[in-house]
C-alpha cells in the first residue's frame, strides 16, 4: 500500500539559510499535518492543514509557514534557520472519516 | 488541554519475558489513543488505536492494549517479547477530526531486549 512520501530524507544547511521540506500524503488522503521531533523529545505539532486551507496551529515558529496544494501535498518551508532547528521532521496524512494518522519516514534536518 | 504521560523512560526486558508499557492521559471527553514505535532514526508506526467499543484492543506485532476509563490508562502489552521489538514506543492522544485531530505525544518509553 502507498505511504505518505517526505522528501529530502536527510537535509543539511547553514544557520540563517532557507530549507524546504516536501510531504506527499496517501492517495486519497486530504489531511496533512506536520511535527517536529527533537533529539530525544517526542514529537511536537507544528501545523495542519484539510483540503488546502489551515485547520490548525501549534508550536510552529514565525519562521516557518507552510501550503498545501491543489494536489494534497504540503510544503514546510523554513527560513532564517537556527541551530535548534535541528530535528527530525514528520509529516502525517489522514482521510476522509478515518481519525487515524499515518506518518511519513521523515525529513532529518541538520543546522550547522 | 490533551496530554500524556509515559513514566517509564527506559525499560528493559529479557527476550522471551513479558512486557507492559504504561500511558495515562488528561482529556475532557472519550480520547482517541494511538500507540506508535519507533526504531533509531526510523519514522513512526501505528502498533494500535482505540476510538470506541471493546476496551481491549489487538495491534501489528502480537501486541495488545487496554484502555480504562476509571485510570485514564491506555497500556500496551505484549506477552512475549523478541529482540525486534527493541525500540522507542510512544503513547498518542487525538481528538475528534472535527476538533483538529492532532496527536499529543508522551515523551516515549525505550524498550531494550537482553538475550
Amino acid at each position: 500500500a502507498a505511504g505518505v512520501i517526505q522528501s529530502p530524507r536527510h537535509l543539511i544547511k547553514e544557520k540563517r539559510e532557507t530549507a524546504t521540506l516536501k510531504c506527499y500524503p496517501i492517495p486519497r488522503h486530504d489531511t496533512v499535518y506536520w511535527y517536529q521531533q527533537g533529539p530525544g523529545q517526542d514529537p511536537q505539532f507544528l501545523i495542519s492543514f484539510y483540503e488546502k486551507m489551515q485547520s490548525d496551529k501549534g508550536s510552529i515558529p514565525d519562521r516557518f509557514s507552510a501550503q498545501q496544494f491543489s494536489d494534497y501535498h504540503s510544503e514546510l518551508n523554513m527560513s532564517s534557520l537556527e541551530l535548534g532547528d535541528s530535528a527530525l521532521y514528520f509529516c502525517a496524512s489522514r482521510g476522509g472519516a478515518a481519525d487515524t494518522q499515518y506518518f511519513g519516514p521523515g525529513t532529518r534536518l541538520t543546522v550547522l | 488541554a490533551q496530554s500524556v504521560t509515559q513514566p517509564d523512560i527506559h525499560i528493559t526486558v529479557s527476550e522471551g519475558a513479558s512486557l507492559e508499557l504504561r500511558c495515562n492521559y488528561s482529556y475532557g471527553a472519550t480520547p482517541y489513543l494511538f500507540w506508535y514505535v519507533q526504531s533509531p532514526g526510523q519514522g513512526l508506526q501505528l502498533l494500535l488505536k482505540y476510538f470506541s467499543g471493546d476496551t481491549l484492543v489487538q495491534g501489528i506485532k502480537g501486541f495488545e492494549a487496554e484502555f480504562k476509563r476509571s485510570q485514564s490508562s491506555f497500556n500496551l502489552r505484549k506477552p512475549s517479547v523478541h529482540w525486534s521489538d527493541a525500540a522507542e514506543y510512544f503513547c498518542a492522544v487525538g481528538a475528534p477530526k472535527e476538533y483538529g485531530n492532532k496527536l499529543v505525544f508522551g515523551a516515549g518509553t525505550i524498550l531494550r531486549v537482553k538475550s
